[in-house]
């Protein structure tokens, strides 16, 4: 099993530009999460997905969206870019159900606003 | 709404010595999970412990265990016989499963530093 990917590993985006972050996991699990980690902060949900077809915001959603049409993919969609974007992206996965307790994380992506 | 505090930003230790890391959370469930992770330089969380709060007994996972007090609401993490390979920033995180939703709630890390 590969676990979590994430692509890219690195993006400079320019203000106003748009992208989409991949997420893949490949051991059938149910809920899905995106978070973002600043310079020496912790990191803080985005959105998050209990299933297919199902999402729901985190804390801090806004200039984000999401979409979760299989079990194995949860792309982040970033619209009109700004510098406030810029922070290191984790996509964490999990089974699901009270003995599921484990995140498995993706390697992060990198993301420059400048 | 849960919160997650780590009140020491940076701590240091003598390789081979032990150091405890602290953090305290908020919350009115009664059942829940607590975690400690670590994050080394090249950004990849690794799970470190975990503590069940219906369980009274302190999670121990060889050189690292908690101190899990849950009527204050602590969740400590202590390092026994440091090593270089320790060094790297910590998050405590608490996970939340309200109406079967499981959300994490992070800290905002303590950076150790282990000194030779």
């Amino acid at each position: 099993n590969a676990g979590v990917t994430q692509t890219p590993k690195f993006r400079i985006l320019k203000i106003g530009q748009s992208m989409t972050l991949q997420c893949t996991q490949d051991m059938n699990h149910n809920y899905m999460y995106w978070y973002r980690q600043d310079p020496g902060m912790g990191l803080k949900l985005i959105y998050y997905s209990v299933g297919a077809g199902i999402t729901d915001k985190g804390e801090v959603p806004n200039g984000y969206n999401v979409s979760r049409s299989t079990t194995e993919d949860f792309p982040l969609r970033l619209e009109l870019a700004a510098p406030s974007q810029t922070s290191v992206y984790f996509c964490a996965s999990i089974k699901g159900g009270t003995a599921s307790y484990e995140q498995y994380f993706g390697p992060g992506t990198r993301l420059t606003v400048t | 709404a849960q919160t997650v505090t780590q009140s020491q930003p940076e701590m240091s230790v003598q390789e081979a010595e032990t150091v405890t890391l602290s953090c305290t959370y908020d919350t009115s469930e009664s059942d829940y999970y607590l975690f400690w992770y670590k994050q080394p330089p090249s950004r990849q969380m690794i799970l470190v412990i975990r503590q069940e709060a219906y369980k009274q007994q302190n999670a121990t996972e060889n050189r690292f265990s908690v101190n899990f007090q849950k009527a204050a609401k602590s969740f400590s993490l202590k390092i026994s016989d440091s090593q270089l390979g320790d060094a790297a920033m910590y998050f405590c995180a608490y996970r939340t499963s309200t109406s079967g939703t499981y959300k994490y709630i992070f800290g905002t890390g303590t950076r150790l530093k282990v000194l030779a």
